[in-house]
């Protein structure tokens, strides 16, 4: 089942600031980020593990709650560059043992910033 | 260069033909997926798989065939039982460990008329 993404759409000016949140119905192993640029391969953001752990990578950083399925990605300050659609991926197995990574995707946020 | 390609970019096809979109890597990943794109709906799981000769259905396998012949190719059919084919197709590929990216292809653009 696909993870749900709220909201679908965001407008922001440069340099402010958005939440992307992403939940999912089953226990979850991992949550990947990805932004997609219009006519392009998504680019992989970055991975979260169950552990309550928050990465971040300059500017962006994101937060996993494993106890509520739920994972948030902050964009700070945003830039012209961060225009795209964003999508999380779950994964709600290891994959190890011989159990097959079953990654799935939301349907997108898409982030507009405007100058 | 290691990459996952997948060919051709755009691809036009009859009602009622099958067509087989062609994804590659030389990653040496051992995880392989074919994810459909449409407006508004992110991307869905078509079909996956983590070995040689093994692989699951995703979410919205109906209408679709794949293969896992060798590590490095897994080719996606779209059948003729597919009633909306048309679509972009993605195709990505990662490592086994959980902890690892998946890395796609620039997709292929398919158009039945």
């Amino acid at each position: 089942q696909q993870p749900v993404q709220s909201p679908q759409a965001v407008i922001l000016r440069e340099g402010e600031d958005a939440v992307i949140n992403c939940s999912s119905s089953k226990a979850l192993y991992s949550v990947h980020w990805y932004r997609q640029k219009h006519g392009e391969a998504p680019v992989f953001l970055m991975i979260l593990l169950k552990g309550g752990e928050q990465k971040g990578h300059e500017k962006i950083s994101a937060s996993f709650n494993e106890k509520k399925q739920q994972s948030s990605l902050y964009l700070t300050a945003s830039q012209l560059s961060y225009s795209g659609t964003y999508f999380c991926g779950t994964e709600i197995n290891a994959g190890y043992k011989g159990t097959a990574r079953q990654l799935t995707f939301g349907s997108g946020t898409q982030l507009t910033v405007l100058p | 260069d290691g990459g996952i390609t997948q060919s051709p970019k755009y691809l036009f096809r009859k009602e009622g033909q099958n067509v087989t979109l062609s994804c590659e890597q030389n990653l040496n990943h051992d995880a392989m997926y074919w994810y459909r794109q449409d407006p508004g709906q992110g991307l869905r799981l078509i079909y996956y798989s983590q070995i040689v000769n093994d692989f699951q259905k995703g979410d919205i396998a109906e209408g679709y065939s794949v293969s896992r012949e060798k590590k490095e190719s897994f080719p996606l059919t779209v059948t003729s039982a597919q009633k909306n084919p048309t679509a972009f197709y993605l195709c990505a590929s990662s490592m086994s460990l959980v902890n690892t990216e998946a890395f796609f292809g620039q997709g292929t653009r398919l158009t039945v008329v």
